[in-house]
């Protein structure tokens, strides 16, 4: 598609159930970002993606969060047992540039998946 | 404090307003991003600019590099430019990870 695609775009989970998100990026964007956006809040970084490789993890809050992206396109951020708290928007961003392994280009964003823990 | 602030909070206007939205940033920056954020939850990018005046139709974007500040402006505001509008910046140091601010929210009142 044209554009960073989301899915689902709306998620209701019981508490201690085990989630999946994914991000389709624009095609031959190297650079994929995953970033959780609380209520009323701006979205805050969770991890980044080079081609395949998960170079930076530094900002996911514990290790019931885990993202991959095997082949260097298609990503998933999974939540496992999750908790009321994380309870939010995941956003995913791509981007084409990239420099020394860091990404200085425009970053497009996906619609959004709202995950809502019961 | 945090490093990306942004004001006001909330905005309401009235139809063909005028409407200036304020960010400021405490660390040395690569680019800013100025986006929009519907209620859906997607994000628009509006513009990205690490010096002077951009303009796209309606939306005029500023930055001042020294004083560490942006602005975004709506001429003729409209009801459909209700959104949150959120200014992220890159950092010179991990430029690859947004700073973002929490947002202002604008309604338009047609």
């Amino acid at each position: 598609g044209a554009g960073v695609s989301q899915s689902p775009r709306y998620k209701v989970a019981k508490r201690g159930q085990d989630v999946a998100l994914r991000c389709d990026p624009i095609s031959g964007h190297v650079s994929l970002f995953w970033y959780q956006q609380a209520l009323g809040q701006g979205p805050e970084f969770l991890t980044y993606f080079q081609n395949e490789a998960q170079l930076d993890k530094s900002g996911l809050p514990s290790d019931r969060f885990f993202a991959e992206r095997p082949e260097g396109s298609v990503s998933t951020l999974k939540i496992q047992r999750t908790q009321q708290e994380d309870s939010a928007v995941y956003l995913c961003a791509s981007s084409s540039f990239v420099s020394e392994g860091r990404s200085y280009n425009e970053q497009f964003f996906g619609p959004g998946t709202r995950l809502t823990v019961l | 404090k945090n490093e990306v602030e942004q004001s006001p909070q909330n905005l309401t206007a009235q139809e063909g307003e005028f409407i200036t939205i304020n960010c400021s940033y405490s660390v040395g920056i690569s680019a800013l991003h100025w986006l929009q954020q519907h209620p859906g939850g997607g994000i628009v990018s509006l513009f990205m600019l690490s010096s002077g005046k951009k303009k796209h139709g309606r939306l005029i974007a500023t930055i001042n590099i020294q004083e560490k500040h942006s602005s975004l402006h709506i001429t003729a505001s409209h009801p459909r430019d209700s959104a949150v509008y959120i200014c992220a910046v890159l950092p010179t140091s991990g430029t690859y990870k947004y700073i973002f601010g929490t947002g202002t929210r604008l309604k338009v009142l047609a």
